[in-house]
């Protein structure tokens, strides 16, 4: 049982779009974080997020923490094609706790074309 | 602040031998977990080590193991290689504060097994 779903999986659009990725679970977590991910490299992490309804902007980026805490949604505006990559978003149950209550989706691969 | 490093970056081996992956956490973190990632699984959390001491372990056949020194610097293994094993491997590292859990990833290992 996949505890934390992403969507959609693949997403492949023109430059200038603008694109939102879902992160959504049935359990409540105590911070999320996104990731983004090249071939061949490790994830980098973008963000972190912790009170629900929280709201990060990160230039183009903008993460929401849903108001139960629950699920999580990324949003690009005027996407490049240097935001090409795979975003994963990550779960924590434990407050600065260990790896064992961390979760990760599988990711949503993005592609965009010049 | 210098961040996760692994080694090697590259490895091919034949089935049924075995390796050794590498990695340095960022300097003061105490945490570093391994994952082990393909195409069809995603992210799959093999282990975590924190003072040297293995806290939490994912659900992967004993033919993975791993130990962390007195550096924090942190090594994994796997025996009798199998076609299967062929994945980027990564090794991330955190932590322990009074923020929220968060984890800083090295580029990964590419193991391929012929």
């Amino acid at each position: 049982t996949q505890l934390l779903e992403q969507s959609p999986q693949f997403l492949s659009i023109q430059e200038g779009e603008n694109l939102t990725v879902y992160c959504n679970s049935s359990s409540v977590f105590s911070s999320l974080q996104w990731y983004r991910q090249e071939p061949g490299e490790g994830p980098v992490l973008l963000v972190t997020v912790v009170t629900g309804g929280e709201v990060k902007k990160l230039k183009r980026l903008t993460f929401q923490f849903g108001d139960a805490r629950k699920d999580s949604s990324l949003h690009i505006t005027a996407a490049q094609p240097g935001d090409t990559g795979l975003y994963l978003c990550a779960g924590a149950w434990d407050y600065g706790g260990s790896q064992g209550n961390l979760i990760f989706g599988k990711g949503t691969k993005l592609s965009v074309k010049p | 602040k210098a961040g996760v490093t692994q080694t090697p970056r590259y490895l091919i081996k034949t089935r049924g031998q075995q390796v050794t992956l590498s990695c340095s956490p960022i300097s003061g973190h105490r945490s570093v977990s391994w994952y082990q990632q393909t195409p069809g699984q995603g992210l799959q959390f093999l282990f975590e080590y924190f003072s040297e001491t293995q806290r939490n372990k994912g659900n992967f056949p004993g033919r993975f193991s791993g130990r962390q020194f007195s550096n924090s610097r942190s090594e994994m293994n796997v025996s009798t290689l199998e076609l299967g094993d062929s994945a980027l491997y990564l090794c991330a590292s955190s932590s322990f504060g009074t923020g929220p859990y968060e984890q800083y990833f090295g580029p990964g290992t590419r193991l391929t097994v012929t």
